[in-house]
């Protein structure tokens, strides 16, 4: 079965510095990737995601992310942060085929910035 | 363009009363549904999934059942709710038969007491 690690579960930077987000997975095909956002008492908002292709993808919100199939890795970054990206990510990998396709969840790193 | 609902937003329940939470989807035909509980610290977990009506696939036996009476409705419910209920309850939906994104509705936050 597929599993998600997101090793830290709090990071806090400050505004305007880089982010770099980890994210680790076991999966023993190329998996689906994706990374969503939460803000405070709200739903999950995609972020990015990874299919195939290029391993760097771009998301919104000035977001990136890199899949390097070597580590079973697939990092989040952003060059420079803004007060508003202040909530919960969370990582996920989709597996599995047909109606047994699901998502699993990493534990999510809360992100605190500091002005 | 598709949007999901979830209502109610919040909800505070005594121990051992009913419970009924809905989803709904619009804009899109047989999607799969999901119910997810989030708790702290602990991430998302998959409750339940739908691939279409009637059809409920149980990932954590609990205290809760789901049900879906129509093609883009999505219930879960209790007979009886305990403490360890509480939680932000999050629905679902995804393209049947695709692996494309899921898409989350704004979630329901349960607090029993």
């Amino acid at each position: 079965a597929q599993s998600v690690t997101q090793p830290d579960i709090h990071i806090t930077v400050s505004e305007g510095a880089s982010l770099e987000l980890r994210c680790n997975y076991s999966y023993g095909a190329t998996p689906y990737l994706f990374w969503y956002v939460q803000s405070p008492g709200q739903g999950l908002q995609l972020l990015l995601k990874y299919f195939s292709g290029d391993t760097l993808v771009q998301g919104i919100k000035g977001f990136e992310a890199e899949f390097k199939r070597s580590q079973s890795s697939f990092n989040l970054r952003k060059p420079s942060v803004h007060w508003s990206d202040a909530a919960e990510y969370f990582c996920a990998v989709g597996a599995g085929g047909g109606s047994n396709y699901k998502l699993t969840f990493g534990k999510g790193t809360l992100l605190t910035v500091n002005p | 363009s598709q949007t999901i609902h979830q209502w109610p937003a919040t909800l505070v329940q005594p121990v051992g009363s009913p419970l009924s939470l809905e989803c709904t989807v619009e804009g899109t035909s047989n999607p799969n549904l999901y119910w997810y509980r989030q708790a702290a610290g602990r991430g998302l977990q998959l409750l339940f999934y739908s691939v279409g009506i009637g059809q409920i696939s149980s990932e954590v036996p609990q205290n809760l059942s789901a049900s879906r009476p129509q093609d883009r409705q999505f219930i879960l419910s209790s007979k009886k709710l305990l403490l360890s209920d509480s939680g932000f309850y999050l629905c679902a939906w995804r393209k049947r038969g695709s692996t494309d994104t899921q898409y989350f509705g704004p979630g329901t936050r349960l607090t029993v007491l």
